[in-house]
């Protein structure tokens, strides 16, 4: 059972663009939503993270939003740069973040110059 | 200071032989997990220890996979009888405790010929 559903798959933006990638869960008792970015060859690093008792977080030009009554989140890129190209990780955890995470399926982001 | 390492950072096997992957987590980290990268299954969650707790290995895929924390500090994920599905980049993080947040590691690229 996917508990976390990320789309979409792949996405090409141009330089200075909005990127929006979408995640959906399942599980009321998460109660923590990170967003993880990775390179090619290295591990995922935390991007900007939420928790349900705010409905936005502005880390930058990395904002998510989030919908609790709809189950959904969202990161926005604003201004993308090539530099941002990676690939962009939802993920949601039980227990203040303090459990595994589940992880949606990854988002390939492009950004064009 | 330095981040988590793990070791090898890749490793090839036969089918059937043993491996074994290790884990430095980040120095004052409690909270130690393993998580397994690969195409088919994107990012899933191994096992997780949090202090001298009695680890959680509900995502362990079989017994063929176990995996330890000595001293509170390395951890080794050891797969016994490889098999070909078993190739994945296989992730290391540590948190700790309070945060939640995850800090992974390079990843170790297990390929079973």
């Amino acid at each position: 059972q996917q508990q976390v559903k990320q789309s979409p798959q792949s996405l090409i933006v141009q330089k200075g663009g909005i990127s929006i990638i979408n995640c959906a869960y399942e599980n009321t008792a998460f109660d923590y939503f990170p967003w993880y970015q990775q390179f090619p060859g290295k591990g995922p690093a935390l991007l900007i993270a939420i928790r349900p008792d705010v409905s936005e977080k502005k880390e930058g030009r990395f904002t998510i939003s989030f919908n609790k009554s709809a189950k959904q989140f969202s990161l926005h890129i604003m201004d993308s740069q090539p530099g941002d190209s990676a690939t962009y990780f939802c993920a949601a955890s039980m227990g203040a973040g303090r459990r595994a995470l589940t992880f949606g399926s990854g988002t390939r982001l492009q950004v064009q110059p | 200071g330095a981040g988590v390492s793990q070791s090898p950072s890749n490793k090839v096997t036969e089918k059937g032989k043993d491996v074994e992957l290790r884990c430095d987590p980040i120095s004052g980290h409690t909270a130690l997990y393993w998580y397994r990268q690969s195409l088919g299954q994107g990012l899933e969650f191994l096992i997780y220890f949090q202090g001298n707790s009695a680890p959680d290995k509900s995502g362990l895929p079989s017994d063929r996979f176990s995996a330890e924390r000595t001293g509170g500090s390395v951890s080794t994920l050891t797969i016994q009888r490889t098999q070909q599905e078993d190739s994945a980049v296989y992730l290391c993080a540590s948190s700790l405790a309070t945060s939640g947040e995850q800090f992974f590691g390079p990843g170790t690229r297990l390929t079973v010929l």
